[in-house]
């Protein structure tokens, strides 16, 4: 069965501190892994989607990185703004063509 | 213009009425999906409809029942509402299998 787990569970950071988030899966074969960002009371907003190891993108201070065991989320210089919660999912190849599996997600806070 | 919107976004009920959640896309997709986000935050699929056709139905009792009238609409109507349906439902949408899916806002649904 595919599963995804994201650690920590929960992040604390000053701003300006850079740290990062990880996503471990296992899948059948990967077709694409995706990051999220999710506020409270707001759907899962799309960050990411990578598909092959080795892979990068990048976007203002959140660059996400995929290996063949797991994708990081490194934030560099946060800001109180990007406070929110980070859901990593996986599309297997295989089975149902549609399904994301999730990650329970990390909840990052960024202090002042 | 609201990608991917949802109505109501809040529902109280009693338990064992029915109700229904209204879903609309004006992205052009071709695959709309429903997903259960409990009180811990995990995102769970329930079901998926590509091209007003079921193709993912999880292990979801068969009080809930999907409607997908077309392309751009997938309703989630629900019988005999228990406590445990108490969560949030999220709507979403993608243009093909693997896709970056585009969620809506959410429906907290809270059974009495």
């Amino acid at each position: 069965e595919d599963q995804v787990t994201q650690s920590p569970e929960a992040l604390r950071l000053q701003e300006g501190e850079s740290s990062s988030l990880n996503c471990s899966y296992t899948v059948s074969g990967l077709r694409g892994l995706f990051w999220y960002r999710q506020d409270p009371g707001k759907g899962p907003e799309f960050l990411f989607t990578l598909y092959s190891a080795g892979e990068e993108k990048e976007k203002e201070r959140l660059k996400a990185t995929l290996t063949k065991k797991e994708s990081f989320l490194h934030i560099t210089a946060p800001k109180p703004e990007d406070s929110a919660t980070y859901l990593c999912a996986v599309h297997p190849r295989g089975g149902s063509n549609y399904k994301l599996t999730f990650g329970k997600g990390t909840l990052l806070t960024v202090n002042p | 213009d609201t990608a991917v919107s949802q109505t109501p976004k809040y529902l109280v009920t009693q338990m064992g009425n029915d109700k229904s959640i209204k879903c609309e896309q004006n992205l052009g997709h071709d695959t709309m999906y429903w997903y259960k986000q409990d009180s811990k935050k995990f995102l769970k699929i329930m079901f998926s409809y590509n091209n007003k056709e079921l193709i993912i139905n999880e292990t979801v009792p068969n009080r809930f029942s999907p409607k997908s009238p077309d392309k751009a609409h997938l309703n989630l109507h629900i019988n005999s509402l228990e406590l445990g349906d108490s969560a949030v439902y999220f709507c979403a949408s993608s243009q093909d299998a693997g896709s970056s899916q585009f969620f809506g806002p959410g429906t907290r649904l809270t059974v009495l």
